[in-house]
């Protein structure tokens, strides 16, 4: 069964450095997604992107964040000067279209030292 | 505003018990969408079930079972016969039909612990 994958499954940054983070959403689907998890909190959305552009975002994604579709199967999100408050589980998430599931991938565990 | 709230933060039961973990929504939109996900200890996040608002019909899936209920805007999540393996952290969450992006709003999550 097709899987949304992300890379790396855990990083290690230190504070003030740029971190990109790296998902392959599954081949047919359409819309994509960032979600962050604090631990031991709940998910949040952070954006969605559609047709090669963010159709949406949180209050959490500010003029730090940003994403990309570089190809036809990468999605990445990059945080330009990480903070101590962005350690958290990174998850990328991809949909086919209509209402269908979202499917997440593993997760990214981003640590800020 | 659109929210989801799982009251119960924490259950702990023993194996074969039954479990009931409940979700409440709010939403304004006539409709939507819900969701159940479940998060092991291992910390991926798998879709269990999606049920949308015009359709009230529970739902059984083996163990689990899902009752939907309108009129008091709760979409409870049952399972029987618990086992070790249903340890995990349980989100509820929520599509808006006014959302043009289908993003989702989860609850706050129960943490299910199963004991042998």
């Amino acid at each position: 069964e097709p899987e949304v994958t992300q890379t790396p499954s855990h990083q290690v940054t230190q504070m003030g450095q740029e971190v990109i983070l790296r998902c392959v959403p599954i081949s047919n689907h359409l819309y994509f997604y960032w979600y962050r998890q604090i631990l031991g909190q709940k998910v949040e959305f952070l954006v969605s992107f559609y047709n090669n552009e963010i159709s949406e975002k949180s209050e959490i994604f500010d003029d730090q964040f940003s994403v990309e579709r570089p190809d036809g199967s990468n999605f990445t999100l990059k945080i330009r000067s990480t903070k101590l408050e962005d350690s958290a589980m990174y998850f990328c998430a991809s949909r086919v279209g209509g209402f269908q599931p979202q499917h997440f991938g593993d997760g990214t565990r981003l640590s800020i030292l | 505003a659109q929210k989801v709230t799982q009251a119960q933060t924490e259950i702990s039961v023993v194996e074969k018990e039954d479990v009931t973990l409940d979700c409440v929504y709010e939403t304004r939109d006539t409709t939507y969408y819900l969701f159940w996900y479940k998060q092991p200890p291992s910390g991926e996040l798998v879709f269990l079930i999606r049920r949308n608002s015009f359709d009230e019909q529970n739902e059984i899936s083996g163990r689990y079972s899902w009752n939907f209920q309108k009129s008091t805007s709760s979409f409870n999540f049952t399972i029987t016969a618990s086992q070790v393996v249903d340890s995990a952290v349980y989100f509820c969450a929520l599509i808006t039909g006014s959302s043009n992006t289908g993003k989702l709003i989860f609850g706050q999550g129960t943490t299910l612990q199963v004991k042998p």
